[in-house]
């Protein structure tokens, strides 16, 4: 049982807007920022969003990220085939002396 | 440019002691801000964080299997060791070393799976 909580499938068709969420706690999204990963299949996690909203060079503007409350979304605009992957979420908690929390993952699905 | 590679026994039996490397290179584990952790995966599964050792030696882990788990770093081979005590089964997993900085993993090894099987 992951922390944060994902919607554990997602899917759209080429060109559509998806959105997934992450739900948390005051502990972990409520006082700390939110990054997001991508994984596709068979390769190793690649950071997407940090700091909630912010993309790492080289991750195109189709992918945004939010933040309110304990809450937080990732939206993936102008979809595409190559977008089909695993997204987790990931935020520090500060329960427990720290430590970070992620996602138990969504699974997109490009229809 | 940044990278990262576990290495480590590939099968394990059950109750034997696990100890994985990840070498990098690319930046300095004594440079203020930057930390090494590890993450695994278990086949199908989620990803599931366990450890992170920072510059400045201050070491965090996963309450849960905190009492298992020892991380250290050797600062001139650019290596960090993840050892695992009492491994079962259910610790079958991809495991993966990120280097940390400004809370986030930015960068990932390509990670290494280790079985735990008799």
């Amino acid at each position: 049982q992951s922390v944060l909580t994902q919607p554990p499938s997602a899917s759209g068709t080429p060109g559509q807007r998806v959105t997934i969420s992450c739900s948390g706690s005051s502990s972990n999204i409520g006082s700390n920022t939110v990054n997001w990963y991508q994984q596709l299949p068979g390769t190793a996690p690649k950071l997407l969003i940090y700091n909630n909203n912010q993309r790492p060079s080289g991750v195109p503007d189709r992918f945004s990220g939010s933040k309110s409350g304990t809450s937080a979304s990732l939206a993936i605009s102008g979809l595409q085939s190559e977008d089909e992957a695993d997204y987790y979420c990931a935020a520090w908690d500060d329960s427990l002396n720290g430590l970070w929390v992620f996602g138990g993952g969504t699974k997109l699905t490009v229809l | 440019q940044i990278t990262l590679k576990e290495s480590g026994p590939t099968l394990v039996k059950p109750t034997q002691t696990l100890t994985l490397t990840c070498t990098f290179s690319g930046f300095s584990l004594s440079t203020s801000g930057v930390g090494v952790g590890w993450i695994r995966q278990p086949p199908g599964k989620a990803l599931e964080w366990l450890a992170l050792i920072y510059w400045d030696d201050d070491k965090r882990y996963s309450p849960s299997l905190k009492s298992r788990l020892t991380i250290t770093k050797d600062t001139s081979k650019n290596q960090v060791l993840l050892t695992m005590t009492n491994m079962d089964p259910v610790d079958t997993a991809t495991y993966y070393c990120a280097h940390e900085e400004n809370w986030a993993s930015d960068y990932w090894g390509q990670g290494t799976l280790v079985t735990v099987s008799s």
